[in-house]
Order: C-alpha cells, then structure tokens, then sequence
C-alpha cells in the first residue's frame, strides 16, 4: 500500500531552537493532515492541507504541502517545551485511507 | 458533539489470558471505526477498520480479532495474549476514509 516517509524520526532540541519534520510520498496526495500526540497521550488532530503550495500557520507553528504535493513540513519556531510530543503526518491518496507516518518525537530540553 | 470513550485505560493480562478492549462513540452516526497499536515509543500501527457494522478489515495477520456487533461500538479480542501484545491501543473514528480521524484516550495493555 501507499506509504508517507517521516523524518527525523527524533529530535533533541534546546528550548528556543527551531524544529522541523518531514513527510514525503513517492506519489501525489490528495491532501496530508497533521497529528500531535503529548507523552502518555492519543493523537490529536492539527490541521489538514489540500492545495498545492499550501502554507498554513497556527501561532509558532507552520505547515506547508510542496508544489507537487508529495511532500509536506512542519516547522516550529522557538520551541517550548509545551512542544514535547510526537508528531505524525497523514497521507491521504485518492480511493486509499488515510495512512499516518511513523512520527517524529521532540524532545525540547529547558 | 462527538466524543469516543476506550475502556479500560490500563490493564494488566498475563500471557495467555483472553483479552476485550471496548471502544464506543457518542453523537455521529455510521462512522468509521479503527484499532491502532502503539508500541512504547514507535508509530501507529493499523490493525483493523470497519466502514459499518460486521464489516471488518483486518490489516496486519495476527491472534487479534475484531467485532462491531453496534454501529457505534467497535470491540478488540485475543483469545490468548502474547508478550508482543503488549502496547498502546488506540480506537479511532472517522466520518469516511478520508476524514480527519478522531482517537480516543487509548488503554495501556501490558501482557507479562
């Protein structure tokens, strides 16, 4: 079936530091959603993008769908460490079912 | 509003014991259902979706099984629980494929 390819799979920052993850597809998505799941917690959902190009910001945080929407970001800046947690993205394909990625967890030291 | 409630929250099986997790939603109607399993620190694994109610698919071949006998009412079983059982279990819903899914609090099995 069709895989989302999520990266980094951990990442250690200082609080303050920025932070990314991506998620890429071998084949064009119809639209990717955005997880975040607190340690000890379930996922949560964060926002969905459709259009090629797409840039969507929720305060500190910032998701963007590339051009040929196979590939998606989400970049935090200033982490806090209210930041901590996994985050997944989601791929959806035509006629397939949403498919998440295998998360990448910060880890923001204060 | 929608909400989804998994019980238990924690439990706690020795190998070989049969196993029932219960999963219900409250305020949709004919959702998608989905059982996920977590292992400490990894990815969310699919293990079966129901578009209704006896429709099942199961995803990953293993000695779970799942049942929906209520459009609203997913059930995750084991007759005999395996060490690797042991994990994170989320249910989830959706109102179609390919609608943001909505998880419930999950139940924490540990199989000793």
């Amino acid at each position: 079936g069709q895989q989302v390819m999520q990266i980094p799979q951990y990442q250690h920052v200082q609080e303050g530091e920025d932070f990314t993850t991506y998620c890429n597809s071998s084949t064009t998505l119809s639209n990717i959603q955005w997880y975040k799941q607190r340690p000890g917690g379930h996922p949560v959902f964060l926002i969905q993008l459709v259009k090629s190009g797409e840039v969507k910001k929720q305060k500190r945080l910032t998701f963007q769908f590339g051009e040929a929407k196979k590939n998606s970001s989400l970049h935090i800046t200033a982490t806090q460490t209210t930041d901590v947690g996994t985050y997944f993205c989601a791929g959806l394909w035509a006629g397939n079912m949403l498919t998440f990625g295998g998360g990448t967890r910060l880890m923001v030291k204060p | 509003s929608q909400t989804i409630h998994q019980w238990p929250a924690t439990l706690v099986q020795p190998v070989g014991s049969p196993l029932s997790l219960e999963c219900t939603v409250e305020g949709t109607s004919n959702p998608n259902l989905y059982w996920y399993r977590q292992a400490a620190g990894r990815g969310l694994q699919l293990l079966f979706y129901s578009v209704g109610i006896g429709q099942i698919s199961s995803e990953v071949p293993q000695n779970l099984s799942a049942s929906r006998p209520q459009d609203r009412q997913f059930i995750l079983s084991s007759k005999k629980l395996l060490l690797s059982d042991s994990g994170f279990y989320l249910c989830a819903w959706s109102s179609d494929d390919a609608d943001t899914q909505y998880f419930g609090p999950g139940t924490r099995l540990t199989v000793l």
